[in-house]
């Protein structure tokens, strides 16, 4: 158990439709990163948090946003959704202690898959 | 630009047997990370192993060891006495300083046989 958190697990919706996926970091990092896999694209950046502000941003669609709340959770919110955006999104986080791999570490949630129809 | 490339899509490797895969990468930062991560068929990314670009000493963590030769901007995994629970997808990823996003590779599934 790498100690981030996500819901929900599975997500089933249909195309032109909105959905919103939750992480929570584990306890002690600072940082968000949420990442998408597709068979497409492989492995995907799309963007990372830092405390509640914007560090990085990778190819992340612009109908797709996120944020970073106080309590560090973290939304990844998808809109006008289309057959292609089906995949497993991943978020991960870093910054805390024990890893190993000191603060280098990115420790990944299982994922939410979803299933656009 | 930061580039992973892995050439296997796929390994065959014996219960017992050692096995390495590979991955080539491609930075102009001198100051940079390497990972490993394993993706059982479960989905989760399970972090297995980590070099910098300035340890001296190839990084090991059990039965995992990063084989790093810098010049040739190589980092291969080297997995010794495979076991069945190995089978997975094996990804390489790297970060460079300045930037906490990793750039994985396309990943090699590899399948441990009895």
């Amino acid at each position: 158990d790498s100690g981030v958190t996500q819901t929900p697990k599975h997500l089933i919706t249909a195309t032109g439709q909105r959905v919103t996926l939750r992480c929570s970091p584990r306890s002690g990092d600072l940082s968000v990163y949420w990442y998408q896999q597709s068979l497409d694209q492989g492995l995907q950046f799309l963007i990372q948090y830092y405390n509640g502000e914007e560090r990085a941003k990778g190819n992340i669609l612009e109908r797709f946003s996120a944020q970073q709340f106080p309590d560090l959770h973290s939304e990844l919110n998808l809109s006008s959704l289309e057959l292609g955006d089906s995949a497993l999104y991943f978020c991960a986080s870093s910054g805390g202690t024990g890893g190993k791999a000191g603060n280098n570490e990115q420790f990944f949630g299982p994922g939410t898959r979803l299933t656009v129809l | 630009a930061q580039k992973i490339t892995q050439t296997q899509p796929g390994m065959f490797v014996q219960e017992k047997e050692a096995v390495t895969l590979d991955c080539t990468y491609d930075t102009s930062d001198p100051s940079y990370g390497l990972f490993w991560y394993k993706q059982p068929s479960s989905g989760e990314m399970i972090f297995l192993i980590y070099q910098g670009s300035y340890d001296q000493q190839n990084a090991t963590e059990g039965r995992y060891s990063l084989n790093f030769q810098k010049a040739r901007k190589s980092a291969n995994l080297v997995i010794s006495a495979s076991q069945l629970g190995d089978s997975a997808m094996y990804f390489c990823a790297m970060r460079a300083s300045g930037f906490q996003k990793l750039v994985f590779g396309t990943g090699t599934r590899l399948l441990v046989s009895p």
